[in-house]
């Protein structure tokens, strides 16, 4: 089945220790969005990569990175995770197509916990 | 700007239960509307989706009509199974770029009882 995978499922890492967070898509999709969600809360869209053009969302703050080698991965770099980006990270992919009715389908998630 | 706007919850309900979810939405043009669904620990599952009025999306039991008159893209089932039981977000999709972003709601959590 083609779908969207994340791992791992659930990451711990300590304060300031970089962390990478991984996607991969089998469904060969032009569009590759991170969303961080923090419990009971939405989803919030930290950036998006169309092909290999990468959008940052404008309050995204600098210490999240994201990195894109080819159509099927998509990584997330902390930098320096402070205990706020402690959340559940979600990777979702889409055709990209021009219509609105592009749609968006998601991974498991990778639940981060920062110690 | 587009929003999105959920009922309240945490709504209980016992299992064969009617369950109805609200969400209302203000956006420009004509977004595409969609109904996802979170379980415990995991990841936003795509239920049902709506692309233009009247519309009626439908998936496992669970349905959804596309009204651009009310502004509305309500959830329904007509009889829950504690299966049912997780947190739903109503979102939106705008026009134009050439990726969506996607406007949610704040969600809603729901429990079905046996």
């Amino acid at each position: 089945d083609a779908m969207v995978i994340q791992n791992p499922r659930y990451q711990v890492t300590q304060f300031g220790k970089p962390v990478t967070l991984s996607c991969s898509q089998t469904l060969n999709h032009n569009v590759m969005y991170w969303y961080q969600q923090k419990s009971s809360q939405a989803p919030k869209l930290l950036f998006h990569y169309y092909d290999k053009d990468f959008n940052n969302e404008a309050d995204t703050p600098d210490n999240f990175q994201s990195r894109r080698p080819n159509t099927s991965f998509c990584f997330l770099d902390i930098r320096s995770p402070g205990l706020g980006d402690a959340a559940m990270y979600l990777c979702a992919t889409s055709r990209g197509s021009s219509s609105s009715t592009d749609t968006q389908y998601f991974g498991p998630g990778t639940r981060l916990t920062v110690l | 700007g587009d929003s999105v706007t959920q009922m309240e919850g945490p709504v209980t309900l016992s299992e064969e239960a009617f369950l109805t979810i609200n969400c209302t939405y203000t956006a420009t043009g004509y977004p595409s509307l969609f109904w996802y669904v979170q379980y415990p620990g995991e990841g936003l599952q795509l239920l049902l989706k709506a692309t233009k009025a009247d519309d009626k999306g439908s998936n496992k039991g669970f349905e959804a009509t596309y009204r651009k008159e009310t502004t509305s893209f309500h959830l329904e089932k007509g009889s829950v199974q504690v299966s049912d039981s997780a947190v739903y977000f109503c979102a939106l999709s705008g026009r134009g770029g050439s990726a969506r972003q996607l406007t949610f709601g704040s969600g809603t959590q729901l429990t079905v009882l046996p």
